[in-house]
């Protein structure tokens, strides 16, 4: 069955003090794998997407890059800005649905 | 201009009642979706509509029944609640039938009690 988990479940970084989430997901033919970043009573905001092994996307101080089980987000330098959760989502080629990841609850302080 | 907007943002109810969210969308998107985010935090898909036609249906009670009007809209009704529906639904819709780029509403909150 085609899943997804996250690690680790909380963080809390320093303001500056780069960092990495992992999303390891097992998809039987990978169409793509989604980052999200989800705010306290906010719906999730669509971040980037990865469609094969070797790919980096970038967008400002955060950096998602993929194999062929693990996707990483590397946040460097982050800001209390950046606190949020951070969902992790593949879709599989045999199939339509977007599938979850629980998430990482980042929290950036001063 | 809200992209996707649900209503309403909060529903209190007691057990047994019926009740429906209401989502539309202004993106000119044809693929619409409702996800269930419970106490966990996971996001699970339960309905998704490709131009008013049912896609995808995921097990879900049959208490819960979508509704696509149009393809700018997407509603959810739920009869006879209890207390395992409460958790947050998300709406959401996607250029494509086949993207996990998706454009979330902010929730709708159901308690039940």
């Amino acid at each position: 069955e085609d899943q997804v988990t996250q690690s680790p479940e909380a963080l809390r970084l320093q303001e500056g003090e780069s960092s990495s989430l992992n999303c390891s997901y097992t998809v039987s033919g990978l169409r793509g794998l989604f980052w999200y970043r989800q705010d306290p009573g906010k719906g999730p905001e669509f971040l980037f997407t990865l469609y094969s092994a070797g790919e980096e996307k970038e967008k400002e101080r955060l950096k998602a890059t993929l194999t062929k089980k693990e996707s990483f987000l590397h946040i460097t330098a982050p800001k209390p800005e950046d606190s949020a959760t951070y969902l992790c989502a593949v879709q599989g080629t045999s199939y339509d649905k977007v599938i979850f990841g629980p998430g990482t609850s980042l929290s950036v302080i001063p | 201009d809200t992209a996707v907007s649900q209503t309403p943002k909060y529903l209190v109810t007691q057990m047994g009642n019926d009740k429906s969210i209401k989502c539309e969308q202004n993106l000119g998107h044809d693929t619409m979706y409702w996800y269930k985010q419970d106490s966990k935090k996971f996001l699970k898909i339960m309905f998704s509509y490709n131009n008013k036609e049912l896609i995808i249906n995921e097990t879900v009670p049959n208490r819960f029944s979508p509704k696509s009007p149009d393809k700018a809209h997407l509603n959810l009704h739920i009869n006879s609640l209890e207390l395992g529906d409460s958790a947050v639904y998300f709406c959401a819709s996607s250029r494509l039938r086949n993207t996990g780029e998706l454009f979330f509403g902010e929730g709708s909150r159901l308690t039940v009690l």
